[in-house]
């Protein structure tokens, strides 16, 4: 059974950083691309970037550019997602999500709530 | 980029209808688009992939079609545990867009 895993909600301040950990269990974890999303309230899903399975290439969406950093750590199976310059605009549930294969993404994290706010 | 427009935005139906929900891409992504459900509080749950092929364990009542631009989620009888919002994604190149979502109530 596949888990993902994240860290919990945190509540940052406008111009601060967040880092996000998404830990999985239950498939190899080196074979799998890994996706990071968020969704602000009342929202679809936005997608944020990708990283592949060693570690050594991402991809992210262009108006996230500059400002997020993703990382994996194959020997823990966990992937994090570094979010800089925080403003309001930011408050979302951040989601991490695997790809099958395909750009199929078939198991998503639980969700980790970032408040920003003053 | 590739956008997704999805309609209606919201739908009231009862148990035991058929309901449909339409998304269309700004441009052709062949077959290369998913559907999910999500629940209140929960993370998106994969439905359909491939634009038609249905994901292990997902209950036969649901069904995908299209290709192209045009693309159509389908339920052939709607229960109460089906009461959600759904979204459909296509990917392009590593870019996943997703479409505004379908908010599925009760009447």
């Amino acid at each position: 059974q596949v888990q993902l895993v994240q860290s919990g909600a945190e509540v940052k301040k406008p111009g601060a950083s967040v880092r996000v950990s998404c830990k999985a269990s239950g498939s190899t974890f080196t074979s799998y691309y890994m996706h990071w999303m968020r969704q602000a309230p009342g929202q679809g899903p936005e997608w944020m970037g990708i990283i592949n399975p060693s570690g050594d290439g991402t991809h992210s969406a262009q108006k996230f550019q500059g400002r997020v950093t993703m990382t994996r750590d194959t020997s823990t199976s966990t992937v994090y997602m570094d979010l800089s310059s925080l403003r309001s605009e930011d408050t979302a549930v951040y989601y991490c999500a695997r790809d099958r294969g395909g750009r199929i993404v078939d198991y998503w994290g639980q969700g980790t709530l970032v408040t920003v706010s003053s | 980029a590739i956008q997704l427009t999805q309609s209606p935005s919201s739908l009231s139906a009862s148990v035991g209808d058929r309901v449909t929900i339409t998304c269309r891409a700004s441009q052709g992504i062949n077959s290369a688009l998913a559907w999910y459900q999500q629940k209140p509080g929960k993370s998106p749950k994969l439905l359909i992939y491939d634009a038609s092929t249905l994901e292990s364990g997902v209950p036969s009542r649901f069904s995908g079609s299209g290709s192209g631009t045009d693309f159509t989620l389908t339920i052939s009888s709607l229960q109460p545990e089906d009461f959600a919002t759904y979204y459909c994604q296509q990917f392009d190149s590593y870019l996943l867009t997703f479409g505004g979502g379908t908010k599925v109530e009760i009447k």
